[in-house]
């Protein structure tokens, strides 16, 4: 089946720190991926996304490039900030499932 | 203006009671979820219907029952509440069905925390 493996958390960086959170991909056919974010007490929002191979997504200074040859989508930050505290979910989707995977989260701490 | 919108926020309730979550959205969407998220903030997809059909169906007990009275509601209501159902429970939305729906992204409300002691 469809599955995603998120590098394990927490996270805990210093403001400025450049910030990685690794994902790999496994699908039944041809997916597209996504980045969310879910803020303290709140619910998840979509951080980014790119629909084939080679295609980078970008948002508030993030992105990730989907990269069929190794099934990644690695997400990026050059410079993180406390507010980008929280956690990020790596997921898929693949043509003609109606379900979005998740993988299981990882937590982003910033400190000042 | 809320796109997805949840109610309760919070729900606490006793073991062996029977309760409902419902979920509204405005954007138009023909396909809603529920996901249930546990303590580890895990998310697991439980339930989905397009245009009032259930589409997907998880393994679910069937005391979980999702009803759709049109395609802008989605609400989900729970039979005789355990312990193990407490969880962070979201109603998600999204595009289309079929060719293209891979492309589009779910739209999740804010949760609803449910608290079963």
């Amino acid at each position: 089946g469809d599955s995603v493996t998120q590098m394990e958390g927490p996270v805990t960086l210093s403001e400025e720190a450049f910030l990685t959170i690794n994902c790999t991909y496994t699908a039944t056919g041809y997916p597209s991926l996504f980045w969310y974010v879910q803020y303290p007490g709140e619910g998840l929002q979509l951080l980014l996304k790119a629909t084939k191979a080679d295609d980078k997504g970008s948002n508030k200074g993030f992105e990730a490039t989907y990269r069929k040859e190794t099934t990644s989508f690695h997400l990026e930050k050059g410079s993180v900030q406390v507010s980008d505290s929280a956690v990020y979910f790596c997921a898929l989707r693949v043509f003609g499932n109606e379900k979005l995977t998740f993988g299981t989260g990882t937590r982003l701490t910033i400190i000042p | 203006d809320t796109a997805v919108s949840q109610t309760p926020k919070y729900l606490v309730t006793q073991m062996g009671n029977d309760k409902s979550i419902k979920c509204e959205q405005n954007l138009g969407h023909d396909t809603m979820y529920w996901y249930k998220q546990d303590s580890k903030k895990f998310l697991k997809i439980m339930f989905s219907y397009n245009n009032k059909e259930l589409i997907i169906n998880e393994t679910v007990p069937n005391r979980f029952s999702p009803k759709s009275p049109d395609k802008a509601h989605l609400n989900l209501h729970i039979n005789s509440l355990e312990l193990g159902d407490s969880a962070v429970y979201f109603c998600a939305s999204s595009h289309y069905r079929g060719y293209g729906s891979y492309n589009s992204p779910l739209h999740f409300g804010n949760g609803t925390r449910l608290t079963v002691t």
